[in-house]
């Protein structure tokens, strides 16, 4: 059975830095990875995935991960953070095959200092 | 396109009571899921459902019942709510396999038992 772990319950960053959220995963096979991003009293809206391929995955609001195999990683970044992109971000795991396998990790919750 | 929709947003029930949570979606979406949010845990499946007429279990099933009679709709039927079932619910859609299990949430349903 996959799992997957989000070291970082808070982060507080200032508008303007850099960002990245952690996101370590097992699973014994090639997994699909997910973000999510949940803004306050809102449901969950996908920020981007990774199926295959290309390692690295771009996705909306100027986020990208990296898919690191031997790390067994798939970590959020922000080359420079907004104030509106505080949220609580979930990091989820897939396996191929089984819809019902899709496993969210704990979620951290990004603070931004104006 | 209203995507997927959830109602109440908020309902307040005693111990004991029953209640049903709607969810729906308009994008022809097989795969519908059921996913409670406590602080600190993400997100656990508690039933899901792969076509009209096909229901299975999830993560956290008891107490919870769901049916699936067309493709739009997904009710998550309480039988008799306990103070544990506090808590708030998500539904989802995906378009399955195709999209990598890919999820569109509702806005969610925070439930209190008192």
């Amino acid at each position: 059975a996959q799992s997957v772990t989000q070291p970082d319950i808070h982060i507080t960053v200032s508008e303007g830095a850099s960002l990245e959220l952690r996101c370590n995963y097992s699973y014994g096979a090639t997994p699909y990875l997910f973000w999510y991003v949940q803004s306050p009293g809102q449901g969950l809206q996908l920020l981007l995935k990774y199926f295959s391929g290309d390692t690295l995955v771009q996705g909306i609001k100027g986020f990208e991960a990296e898919f690191k195999r031997s790390q067994s990683s798939f970590n959020l970044r922000k080359p420079s953070v907004h104030w509106s992109d505080a949220a609580e971000y979930f990091c989820a795991v897939g396996a191929r095959g089984s819809y019902d396998k899709v496993i969210f990790g704990p979620g951290t919750s990004l603070s931004v200092i104006p | 396109n209203a995507g997927v929709t959830q109602t109440p947003k908020f309902q307040v029930l005693k111990t004991g009571q029953s209640m049903t949570l709607q969810c729906a979606q308009d994008m022809n979406h097989e795969y519908m899921s059921w996913y409670r949010q406590d602080p600190g845990m993400g997100l656990r499946l508690i039933h899901y459902s792969v076509g009209a007429g096909i229901t299975d279990q999830g993560e956290v099933p008891n107490g919870y019942n769901v049916s699936r009679s067309t493709t739009e709709d997904f009710p998550l039927r309480l039988l008799s709510a306990a103070p544990s079932q506090t808590s708030v619910y998500f539904c989802a859609s995906s378009p399955g396999l195709a999209g990598g299990y890919e999820q569109y949430f509702g806005p969610g349903t925070r439930l209190t038992v008192t």
